[in-house]
């Protein structure tokens, strides 16, 4: 059954260091969605993609953040400078139309 | 405002029991969703259901969807040690829109 990948699992960085979270979503799938989850929290949209462009995108998706589709399989997550506040898991997801499939997360530590 | 809040918050049952879990919701939605999370892991797909049905089943859970009460509730039927995990509603807008999810219930089936 196909399904949304995710790498790295884990990514420990120091803050101000910039990070890029991979994603492989479903092939067939046109929407690619990131969201984060703090722990012990509940999960948050950051942003969606179609056709090559930000469809939607949250107050928490500011100017550090930014998505990249740079090929026809990747899906990417940048945060330019990071900060303690990032530290979270961070979620992709993809869909046809409907369901929203996601991947196992990356859990990004901020130190 | 706060879309999907799920009641209750922690639910600990006896294995072979059933399992009720509600959501609520403030706005008008195109589609609800649940989604299941083991302990630091992804979210898992359970089931989707638009907003012109009213109930639906898969395996041992049910769904259903009030939209004049702006409420869903899934039922999981003789629960298991293994369906121990949080449990989220999640609403879109649209289809391909974000998914606004709940503060989730905690499900704890003791074998």
């Amino acid at each position: 059954e196909p399904e949304v990948t995710q790498t790295p699992s884990h990514q420990v960085t120091q803050m101000g260091q910039e990070v890029i979270l991979r994603c492989v979503p479903i092939s067939n799938h046109l929407y690619f969605y990131w969201y984060r989850q703090i722990l012990g929290q509940k999960v948050e949209f950051l942003v969606s993609f179609y056709n090559n462009e930000i469809s939607e995108k949250s107050e928490i998706f500011d100017d550090q953040f930014s998505v990249e589709r740079p090929d026809g399989s990747n899906f990417t997550l940048k945060i330019r400078s990071t900060k303690l506040e990032d530290s979270a898991m961070y979620f992709c997801a993809s869909s046809v139309t409907g369901e929203q499939f996601f991947g196992p997360g990356t859990r990004l530590t901020v130190l | 405002s706060q879309q999907g809040e799920e009641d209750p918050q922690a639910l600990s049952i006896q294995e072979g029991e059933n399992a009720t879990m509600n959501c609520s919701y403030k706005t008008s939605i195109n589609n609800l969703q649940w989604y299941r999370q083991n302990s630091g892991r992804g979210l898992v797909h359970l089931i989707l259901i638009r907003s012109n049905e009213r109930e639906k089943h898969s395996g041992r859970l049910r769904v259903t969807l009030d939209t004049s009460k702006k409420s869903s509730s899934l039922l999981i039927t003789a629960s298991r040690a293994a369906d121990t995990a949080s449990y989220f509603c999640a609403t879109d807008a649209f289809s391909g829109s974000r998914l606004t999810f709940g503060e989730g219930t905690q499900l704890t089936v003791n074998p």
